[in-house]
């Protein structure tokens, strides 16, 4: 069955230093996956989608993330924070019901931490 | 328009009342979900709609009752809530339900508190 696995809980770094969230997955398959940014008190917003057409993905706001096939994982990066990044940050792949729907799955989330 | 609008954004309700959350999309949208989400946690499917009618049903007690009136609109009927049922009550939308490619957009959110 897909999943993901978000790998850290809270990431903390400082304004203007690089950001990597680490995600993996499982699937007998190259899935369709997606990052979600999540503010405080706010909805969920799409950063960036992969769909096998390009294994580097860039989204909004500076942020990009890499299919890696060899490694099953789809890391999202970005070169330098910045105050407003921080947020929860959510790795979520469309996984294949019994009854045939794609329903999205949702990895346990990343709280990102920036500090001035 | 891409987006979907939920309403109200802030619901405070009695274990007693009945309300109702709303979710509207202009997309052309053909699938429609609920999700629950509670403090630091993500999100939990609770139904999903196909083309008008329920397709998925995660086992969410009955005094959660969802409603597809026409393919743009979504609607939770609250009944009976626990205190427990106080969280923040998501409505997304995607294309369809039959692709894995379809991206999903999400509302704003209720914030759901029961007292």
């Amino acid at each position: 069955a897909q999943s993901v696995t978000q790998l850290d809980s809270h990431v903390s770094v400082s304004e203007g230093t690089p950001v990597l969230l680490r995600c993996n997955y499982s699937s007998s398959y190259s899935p369709s996956l997606f990052w979600y940014v999540q503010h405080p008190n706010k909805g969920l917003q799409l950063l960036l989608k992969y769909t096998s057409a390009a294994t580097l993905v860039k989204g909004i706001n500076g942020f990009e993330a890499e299919f890696k096939k060899s490694e099953t994982s789809f890391h999202l990066t970005k070169p330098s924070a910045h105050m407003s990044d921080a947020a929860e940050y959510f790795c979520v792949v469309s996984v294949i019901t019994s009854g045939g729907s794609y329903i999205p799955t949702f990895g346990r989330g990343t709280s990102l931490i920036v500090h001035p | 328009d891409t987006e979907v609008t939920q309403t109200p954004k802030h619901l405070v309700m009695g274990m007693t009342n009945k309300k109702s959350l709303k979710c509207e999309q202009h997309m052309g949208h053909r699938a429609m979900y609920w999700y629950k989400q509670k403090a630091k946690k993500p999100p939990e499917l609770m139904f999903v709609y196909s083309y008008e009618k329920l397709s998925i049903n995660e086992s969410v007690p009955s005094r959660f009752s969802p409603e597809c009136p026409n393919s743009s609109l979504l609607n939770l009927h609250l009944h009976a809530l626990q205190p427990e049922d106080s969280a923040l009550y998501l409505c997304a939308s995607s294309e369809s339900t039959g692709g894995e490619n379809y991206g999903y957009t999400f509302g704003s959110g209720t914030r759901l508190t029961v007292v």
